[in-house]
């Protein structure tokens, strides 16, 4: 079946750190990632997804690119801020699932002024 | 984007007895899922919620238990049952469209806790 993991957190930065978040998976077909947000007491948002291999997706200076040969989306940001803090969350969706999204288990990333 | 208006965002209920949340989508779609998220957890996939059919079950989770109902294209419930402690966990449902290429929509989400 479908899975997808996440590297251990929590992760602590300080202001404009460099982040990345490592994220494997699992898929019996072609699948797309999607990178979600939850910040504290809120619901998920997306932050941004590919949908084939090479692609990359970016928004508010997040980038992730699908790497088919390493199976993997590997979430990166240059300069991080406090307002970044929050849990993120890869995840995929694949064809035969009907749709379904497989989660990782998220990561807690806490910015330090 | 799609809007997911979900309700209540938060409740405290006594243990045996039912709470019933409510999603309401601002445009038609053809699926609708629901998901779990036990504190400190991911989220896991309970049903997913097609029109006009009963819901698909995952494994681990029943229909007794997690009833759903999904009367029109822009409106589903789900109701956790006969609820204890364990059942405290945040539920949110979204949403996936045939058109479009965009990612899952989820909706603010409900904090339940079961006392």
């Amino acid at each position: 079946g479908n899975s997808v993991t996440q590297m251990e957190g929590p992760v602590t930065l300080s202001e404009e750190a460099f982040l990345t978040i490592n994220c494997t998976y699992t898929a019996t077909g072609y699948p797309s990632l999607f990178w979600y947000v939850q910040y504290p007491g809120e619901g998920l948002q997306l932050l941004l997804k590919a949908t084939k291999a090479d692609d990359k997706g970016s928004n508010k200076g997040f980038e992730a690119t699908y790497r088919k040969e390493t199976t993997s989306f590997h979430l990166e940001k240059g300069s991080v801020q406090v307002s970044d803090s929050a849990v993120y969350f890869c995840a995929l969706s694949e064809g035969t699932s009907y749709g379904k999204l497989t989660f990782g288990q998220g990561t807690i990333l806490t910015v330090h002024p | 984007s799609a809007v997911i208006s979900q309700k209540p965002s938060r409740d405290i209920c006594q243990r045996g007895t039912s709470l019933t949340i409510q999603c309401q989508v601002d445009s038609q779609v053809t699926m609708m899922f629901w998901y779990r998220q036990q504190p400190g957890q991911s989220l896991t996939l309970i049903a997913t919620a097609n029109q006009g059919s009963e819901a698909t079950y995952e494994s681990g989770f029943v229909i007794d238990k997690f009833p759903i109902s999904r009367p029109n294209l822009t409106f589903s419930t789900l109701t956790v049952s006969n609820m204890s402690p364990e059942d405290s966990s945040i539920y949110l449902c979204s949403e996936k469209r045939d058109s479009g290429n965009y990612g899952y929509t989820f909706g603010s989400g409900t904090r339940l806790t079961v006392v």
